[in-house]
């Protein structure tokens, strides 16, 4: 079946260091990968989504490139800042409206 | 403003007693679905709905039961069957776009206490 690994945490960073959150899929045919943020007591957002083998998602200075030879969906950052504190998903879904299938999350705490 | 509405945020229930989950959307989605938070331990799909009247089961149905009665509303029923349901609770829609996998939208969940 479906299913999303991604590194666990707690991850704690001074402001301004480099990101990475690994992450590693595993589906049949081409899944759509995702990369959502919850900030304590919300929802999810959605971060930035790739759809297709080597698109690059990004957004708020966050990337993520969709890599099919290695089944991998790597958040980073090049700067972080204590606003960026919270907790990474990665999902992935196939075709349509099909449910999310989640990572179990990676928390991210940032340090002034 | 379009978006998708949960209510109530906190929700304190009695053991043996029904509670009845609210979500609404007016983005006009297609499917909704209801996911499960535990701490480490992501989210669980307990049921969704692809098309008003139709609904399948997720990973974690059991003890759940859900309506889908009108496009934008599709109600979570946690029965007194659900033996663990003290959890935060998130509601999503989504509309199909071509051949890729569709984007989610998420309300803001609500948090269940069993006490």
């Amino acid at each position: 079946g479906n299913s999303v690994t991604q590194m666990e945490g707690p991850v704690t960073l001074s402001e301004e260091a480099f990101l990475t959150i690994n992450c590693t899929y595993t589906a049949t045919g081409y899944p759509s990968l995702f990369w959502y943020v919850q900030y304590p007591g919300e929802g999810l957002q959605l971060l930035l989504k790739a759809t297709k083998a080597d698109d690059k998602g990004s957004n708020k200075g966050f990337e993520a490139t969709y890599r099919k030879e290695t089944t991998s969906f790597h958040l980073e950052k090049g700067s972080v800042q204590v606003s960026d504190s919270a907790v990474y998903f990665c999902a992935l879904t196939r075709a349509g409206n099909t449910p999310l299938v989640f990572g179990k999350g990676t928390r991210l705490s940032v340090i002034a | 403003d379009g978006g998708i509405t949960q209510s109530p945020k906190y929700l304190f229930r009695k053991e043996g007693q029904n509670v009845t989950l609210s979500c609404e959307q007016n983005l006009n989605h297609d499917a909704m679905y209801w996911y499960r938070q535990d701490p480490g331990q992501g989210l669980r799909l307990i049921y969704y709905s692809q098309i008003v009247n139709d609904f399948q089961k997720g990973d974690i149905a059991e003890g759940y039961s859900v309506s889908r009665e009108k496009k934008e509303s599709f109600p979570l029923t946690v029965t007194s069957a659900q033996k663990n349901p003290t959890a935060f609770y998130l509601c999503a829609s989504s509309k199909a776009q071509g051949t890729s996998g569709s984007k989610q939208f998420f309300g803001p969940g609500t948090r269940l206490t069993v006490l």
